[in-house]
């Protein structure tokens, strides 16, 4: 497998336009995650989907910014419209959670990124 | 979710052990410790989990006292390659929601 696949790898776009970054999971993983990492906040978790629905969007910063899962394997980070400040390094990652709750399963694994410049 | 605190920055030499300790004194019954780590430029990656007492892997060790307030990860006989940043987590038993912290800043030097 090659990895949790990311793109695009950078953008670079005008302040007010839509922005969609794209996640590739590792196949039969059944949890995604978006986080999004800048000096100033760190990484900061934005949402994360189990079985292609949304667990805890409670990090997604405003309504600017919407997820989706299409299927299993693929997701989408929207941004609508962009903002400065939007700028960051976006990652997602991609982990196989157990059905049994008595197993914990804490390795995630993290795509390159999107290197997120608004201007 | 318990609240993890870790050293800001470390430094160190090639060759030495290095131990960073994290602590998390509201850690759940329930809860699991589990370690990343982040080069520049590059999503983090896991090193280790553990629940109590020790686990080693081929990179690292994890140590846990009785009472799970802290844990302690070491990295025996560091390397250049191995300055990078590094996460203690707190996750909850049966999930794999994942909540970094602000991490320690390994530098390691000649």
């Amino acid at each position: 497998d090659a990895g949790v696949i990311q793109s695009p790898r950078h953008e670079v776009t005008e302040m007010g336009q839509e922005v969609t970054l794209r996640c590739k999971l590792i196949s039969g993983h059944n949890s995604l995650f978006w986080y999004r990492q800048t000096m100033m906040r760190g990484l900061e978790l934005l949402i994360y989907f189990n079985n292609n629905v949304p667990i805890d969007d409670s990090g997604m910063p405003e309504d600017r910014f919407s997820a989706k899962m299409p299927n299993a394997s693929f997701s989408t980070l929207k941004i609508q419209p962009s903002e400065p400040r939007d700028s960051a390094v976006y990652f997602c990652a991609s982990s196989f959670r157990p059905k049994g709750t008595g197993d914990t399963n804490t390795e995630a694994f993290f795509g390159q990124g999107t290197r997120l410049t608004v201007v | 979710l318990a609240k993890t605190t870790q050293p800001i920055s470390m430094d160190s030499y090639e060759g030495q052990e290095v131990n960073i300790t994290c602590s998390h004194n509201n850690i759940a019954t329930n809860d699991y410790i589990t370690w990343y780590q982040q080069f520049p430029s590059q999503g983090p990656r896991f090193i280790i989990q553990g629940y109590k007492t020790k686990v080693t892997n081929e990179v690292a060790s994890l140590f846990i006292p009785a009472d799970r307030k802290s844990s302690t990860l070491s990295l025996p006989r560091v390397s250049l390659s191995d300055t990078a940043v590094y996460y203690c987590l707190v996750v909850t038993g049966g999930g794999n929601k994942l909540t970094f912290g602000t991490g320690t800043q390994l530098k390691v030097e000649l």
